[in-house]
């Protein structure tokens, strides 16, 4: 079964520092994986996903992230952090947690605070 | 192109009340997903559909329950409220099953 971990629950970052948020994975076949970001009081918005291909993938927002099989990581950067990134932000990977191939299985979060 | 839609937005309910929290998508998804939130915990995969007349269990379905009657709608029913199911949820759609979700944006439901 499928599983994911990101690692802070809570990441805090001063304005044009860089952002880095980890996320592991587990899975039993090739996976693909995604960030989305969460706003308060609003669903889930995708920021980028990989697939197949070229490893490094660039999302919205200048937020890009590495699929790294050997290290079963897929973590998300930005390279200058804006007041307006603050939220909330989850790591998914294909399959549920239930073994199924008929959806994502998603990290707990973390929450990204910026500080001016 | 609304995307995803839901209803309500908020609700309360009082113990042992039903409802049923509505969600409609207009982009000819054949995949839909019901997903609750709590602080701290992610999201919890509660019912998903891949297409009109097939449902299955996710990972929290005790006391709920849906139905899947169109490509659009995925009604989620809560029978016999308990306080344990005051939560955010969340009604997603995608393409696949391993493809990207798209969310609506939520309701929000405080069982008292």
């Amino acid at each position: 079964a499928q599983s994911v971990t990101q690692l802070g629950s809570h990441v805090s970052v001063s304005e044009g520092a860089l952002v880095l948020l980890r996320c592991n994975y587990s899975s039993s076949v090739p996976p693909y994986l995604f960030w989305y970001v969460q706003y308060p009081n609003q669903g889930l918005q995708l920021l980028l996903k990989y697939t197949t291909g070229a490893t490094l993938v660039k999302g919205i927002n200048g937020f890009e992230a590495e699929f790294k099989k050997s290290e079963t990581s897929f973590h998300l950067t930005k390279p200058s952090a804006h007041m307006s990134d603050a939220a909330e932000y989850f790591c998914a990977v294909s399959g549920w947690s239930g073994g199924g191939a008929d959806g994502l299985t998603f990290g707990k979060g973390t929450h990204l605070i910026i500080q001016p | 192109n609304a995307g995803v839609t839901q209803t309500p937005k908020f609700r309360i309910l009082k113990i042992g009340q039903s409802m049923t929290l509505q969600c409609t998508q207009d982009m000819n998804h054949n995949y839909m997903y019901w997903y609750r939130q709590d602080p701290g915990m992610g999201l919890k995969l509660i019912y998903y559909s891949v297409g009109a007349g097939i449902t299955d269990k996710g990972e929290v379905p005790n006391g709920y329950n849906v139905s899947r009657s169109t490509t659009e709608d995925f009604p989620l029913r809560l029978e016999l409220a308990a306080p344990s199911q005051t939560s955010v949820y969340f009604c997603a759609s995608s393409l696949g099953g391993e493809r990207e979700q798209y969310f609506g944006p939520g309701t929000r439901l405080t069982v008292t």
